[in-house]
């Protein structure tokens, strides 16, 4: 069975410092992967999303960036993070070219101060 | 473009009552719709679908949800509700070409005794 991790699970960083979250998925081959974001009192906004490795379709113009090294893992970065940066970040899949469901991780809780 | 609408951002309700949940979507074309739970600090979980067929669709947890075209509406309905549906649900239609889901702001439900 198909399972996805993220981590860390929770992170607190200062205003200014740079940025890695990471998201892995098992048990299935050439997923289409996704990174939202869930701010406080708001719905879900799809930041990134890739069809492929070195394929990343942004979303919204931000201080974030996305990079897909391998096939199964996604990677969600800052240079410099900013107090707005705060929320709650999923990663997602589905499969490659299937009008269907999309299976989240458990989310990574970032505060920056 | 297509986009979901969820009107209530919450809902309170007695345990034992039943309940629904709105969404209304806006498209031209044909849709494929979600409902996802969301429980505290957690990833998204996926209730139910409709992607074609039956206009009727049951999910988990006792959930069902009806597709009612003519008036855009998919919405989210249990007839007996407990302590434990307490979350956030969301309403989704995919689009993108089917890459993408784009998410309603939400619906916290909050279920008393």
């Amino acid at each position: 069975s198909q399972t996805i991790h993220q981590w860390p699970a929770t992170l607190v960083q200062p205003v200014g410092s740079p940025l890695s979250l990471e998201c892995t998925v098992e048990g299935t081959s050439n997923p289409n992967l996704y990174w939202y974001r869930q701010a406080a009192g708001r719905g879900l906004q799809l930041l990134f999303y890739s069809v492929g490795i070195g394929q990343i379709s942004s979303e919204v113009p931000q201080n974030l960036s996305a990079s897909r090294p391998q096939d199964r893992q996604f990677i969600l970065s800052s240079k410099k993070l900013l107090l707005s940066d705060s929320g709650f970040y999923l990663c997602a899949w589905s499969a490659l070219g299937a009008w269907d469901e999309q299976f989240f991780g458990p989310g990574t809780r970032l505060t920056v101060l | 473009a297509q986009s979901v609408t969820q009107l209530d951002s919450q809902v309170p309700v007695f345990e034992e009552a039943p309940v629904e949940l709105r969404c209304n979507y806006s498209s031209s074309v044909s849709v494929y719709l979600f409902w996802y739970v969301q429980y505290p600090n957690q990833g998204l979980q996926l209730l139910l679908k409709y992607l074609s067929g039956s206009t009727l669709v049951k999910g988990i947890n006792g959930f069902e949800a009806e597709f009612n075209k003519s008036q855009t509406s998919f919405h989210l309905r249990k007839p007996s509700v407990h302590i434990s549906d307490t979350a956030e649900y969301f309403c989704a239609v995919l689009t993108g070409g089917g890459n993408k889901l784009t998410f309603g702001t939400g619906t916290q439900l909050k279920v008393e005794l």
